[in-house]
């Protein structure tokens, strides 16, 4: 059973920055599109991103061009998201998600059938 | 991007009762068609892809039906353990988009 284990929480300060990892299980890493998904306090699920490791081409939705990096180490089995210029609405859980099918293209968008356990990110000056 | 729109935003049902949620796209997607089950304090679960197919593992009281814009999740027999907030996603486009949530409270 695949699954993804995040790293643990972080208090950033705004202007700062966080990489949150998130670790597969299994031998499928590469194939698989990873997501990262945020959710502020009491608030709904939002898109960020998506990286299809054995392309290692990154998807960022349009709110976070230039603001968010996604990368993937497949010797490791690691998905990364690194944001910066961090500011208090960044405030939210983290979330890595992976899409459900096998991504034979360079860009697949995809339902999302395990998650990570999520991280919490709190910004505070 | 693609928006997704649930309605009702909070529902109110008891035990038993049957469920309807409805999430409208803004354009047509196909069947290309989510639903999430969240609970608090955790991750989101896969409900239904593709618009009516169950995940494995996913009750059967659970179903899903729909295409193009508009979309059903329907719970029959509501379960106290399906007390939660349900969101739908889209991804037929690059760019996948959730809806705003549906919070299924106890009457």
């Amino acid at each position: 059973q695949v699954q993804l284990v995040q790293s643990g929480a972080e208090v950033k300060k705004p202007g700062s920055s966080v990489k949150v990892s998130c670790k597969a299980s299994g031998d499928t890493f590469n194939y698989y599109p990873i997501s990262w998904v945020r959710q502020a306090p009491g608030q709904g699920l939002e898109r960020m991103g998506r990286i299809i490791p054995i392309f290692d081409m990154p998807n960022y939705a349009q709110k976070f061009q230039g603001r968010v990096t996604i990368i993937a180490d497949k010797s490791t089995s690691t998905a990364y998201m690194e944001v910066s210029s961090l500011r208090s609405e960044d405030t939210a859980i983290y979330y890595c998600a992976r899409g459900r099918d096998i991504c034979y293209t360079g860009n697949c968008a995809a339902a999302f059938d395990i998650w990570g356990q999520g991280t919490m990110v709190t910004v505070s000056s | 991007d693609i928006q997704m729109t649930q309605s009702p935003s909070t529902l109110s049902a008891s035990v038993g009762d049957r469920v309807t949620i409805t999430c409208r796209a803004s354009q047509s997607i196909g069947n290309w068609l989510a639903w999430y089950q969240q609970k608090p304090g955790k991750a989101p679960k896969l409900l239904i892809y593709k618009a009516s197919t169950l995940e494995s593992g996913v009750p059967s009281r659970f179903s899903g039906s729909g295409s193009g814009t508009e979309f059903t999740l329907t719970i029959n027999s509501l379960q106290p353990d399906d007390f939660a907030t349900y969101y739908c996603q889209q991804y037929n486009s690059y760019s996948e988009t959730f809806g705003q949530g549906t919070k299924v409270e106890i009457k």
